[in-house]
């Protein structure tokens, strides 16, 4: 069960695009379209914001999406604002019948 | 309005136990796989635990933990024994976004959490 992995940072000025990656194996992203991505805040709980590769929950803003080639998903932000700095962690099923994490990426917005 | 309220968190000595609860309310409790997922201070998510039809364990906390709910009190709990300092997390439940109890998530909805410090 090692983490999926994600840049340990990222950044971009308000209105610009960016894209967080999430890379695992053939035994969890490459294998199932059960990507999901959260966002956290500083002390605060996760929040869903993809599930299923490119599914949006209700509520979530259409300037993020979802993506996935292979074993890599993408999580792409567009028209950045200050709010959503934060970290972002990516998540897929695995063949192990489990869930896992990857290891996180800070999003500064600067 | 769909609320999970974590506690039974502290201060454990290594080697001790500690049970947490999680109360859910505004949602059919006993139709969803619920979770718990822990942080360590400073360090990212990892997935510990769920229960729908079957019970699923993180391979660090097998043997250790017990998760269980008791669907008449709309409650989840995280028996934990034989603990670590690595163990030292808040500890979030998660409710699974599908109304079905095979599988484990996505998780839609997140407690505060409830902070467990394993230390002598």
């Amino acid at each position: 069960q090692s983490a999926l992995t994600q840049p340990a940072s990222v950044s971009g000025s308000p209105g610009q695009s960016i894209t967080i990656s999430c890379t695992g194996t053939s035994s969890d992203v490459g294998g199932y379209n059960y990507v999901s991505w959260y966002q956290q805040h500083p002390g605060k709980a996760p929040k869903l914001m993809i599930y299923d590769v490119r599914n949006r929950p209700s509520g979530v803003s259409n300037r993020f999406s979802g993506s996935k080639s292979g074993s890599t998903a993408s999580l792409t932000i567009s028209g950045l604002q200050a709010e959503d700095e934060g970290d972002y962690y990516c998540y897929s099923y695995t063949s192990s019948n489990t869930v896992v994490f990857g290891g996180g990426t800070k999003l500064t917005v600067l | 309005e769909v609320h999970l309220l974590e506690s039974g968190g502290g201060l454990v000595q290594p080697g001790g136990s500690l049970r947490l609860s999680c109360a859910a309310s505004g949602f059919t409790f006993s139709s969803y796989t619920m979770s718990w997922v822990r942080q360590a201070p400073g360090k990212g998510l990892e997935w510990v635990s769920s229960i729908g039809s079957s019970t699923y364990y993180a391979d660090s906390v097998k043997g250790r933990f017990t998760i269980s709910r008791d669907n008449s009190k709309n409650t989840l709990y995280l028996q934990m024994n034989s603990l670590r300092a690595e163990d030292t997390a808040v500890y979030y439940c998660a409710k699974r976004l599908w109304e079905v109890l095979n599988g484990i998530g996505p998780f839609d909805i997140w407690g505060q959490g409830t902070m467990v410090t394993v230390s002598s």
